[in-house]
């Protein structure tokens, strides 16, 4: 079985750009969540995905959006990109709507410069 | 929202000595609390989550310890090997809320032989 799959594993942008990342999850999995990754705040919760559903979100600013697609598929986009916005950014899919392993992607490493 | 602390943020240990790493939650509706290992370059994986239902976990080298009353919980690696070197993230969650993880902010573990 395919693991969680994110693409790309490394993007450079300009601020002021946006961007948009994609996270593919296990086969079957129907949750999708993300985070970013930084070395001063650590693993900061983003939002989650349940079919198709935002049904949670982190203390970020409405810059940073989400969607799920019907295939659970996810995409994350960071509009207005900040130099504070370099981060590593992962994915992680569970299988059903509630608290369980959560199996994380590769991530990608944005880098706003 | 729930906010999950976690101490030491560093600690070294010799080969064969068991290590203790604690965390504390604010969230009392809080009922699911994992343990995620991230070596370097790669990404976090489940090593070993409790519920709330349960005080005390063991698989192998690995326990977790749940105290609710005080809302504390702690990761103990006995007989500590090389390959125990990472960062150790503890998280916590509400089982019936979906997947979204709080994380402490992580332990770097360096285990000298």
């Amino acid at each position: 079985k395919a693991g969680v799959t994110q693409t790309p594993r490394y993007l450079i942008k300009t601020r002021g750009q946006q961007v948009t990342l994609s996270c593919s999850p296990i086969s079957g999995h129907r949750s999708v969540s993300w985070y970013q990754q930084t070395p001063g705040q650590g693993l900061q919760f983003l939002f989650e995905y349940f079919s198709e559903t935002q049904r949670n979100k982190g203390n970020f600013p409405g810059r940073f959006s989400g969607r799920q697609f019907s295939n659970s598929r996810s995409e994350m986009n960071v509009s207005t990109l900040e130099l504070g916005d370099s981060a590593l950014y992962l994915c992680a899919s569970s299988p059903t709507g509630r608290s369980t392993e959560a199996f994380f992607g590769q991530g990608t490493r944005l880098t706003v410069v | 929202g729930e906010n999950v602390e976690q101490h030491p943020s560093t600690l070294s240990v010799q080969e064969g000595d068991s290590a203790v790493i604690k965390c504390t939650y604010s969230d009392s509706a809080s009922n699911y609390f994992p343990w995620y290992k991230q070596e370097l370059g790669k990404r976090p994986q489940l090593i070993i989550d409790i519920r709330s239902n349960v005080g005390e976990k063991k698989d192998q080298r690995i326990a977790v310890t749940l105290n609710k009353t005080a809302k504390h919980f702690s990761l103990h690696i006995t007989e500590t090997q090389p390959e125990d070197s990472a960062v150790y993230f503890c998280a916590a969650s509400i089982i019936q809320a979906g997947t979204a993880l709080i994380f402490g902010k992580g332990t770097t573990l360096s285990v000298s032989s």
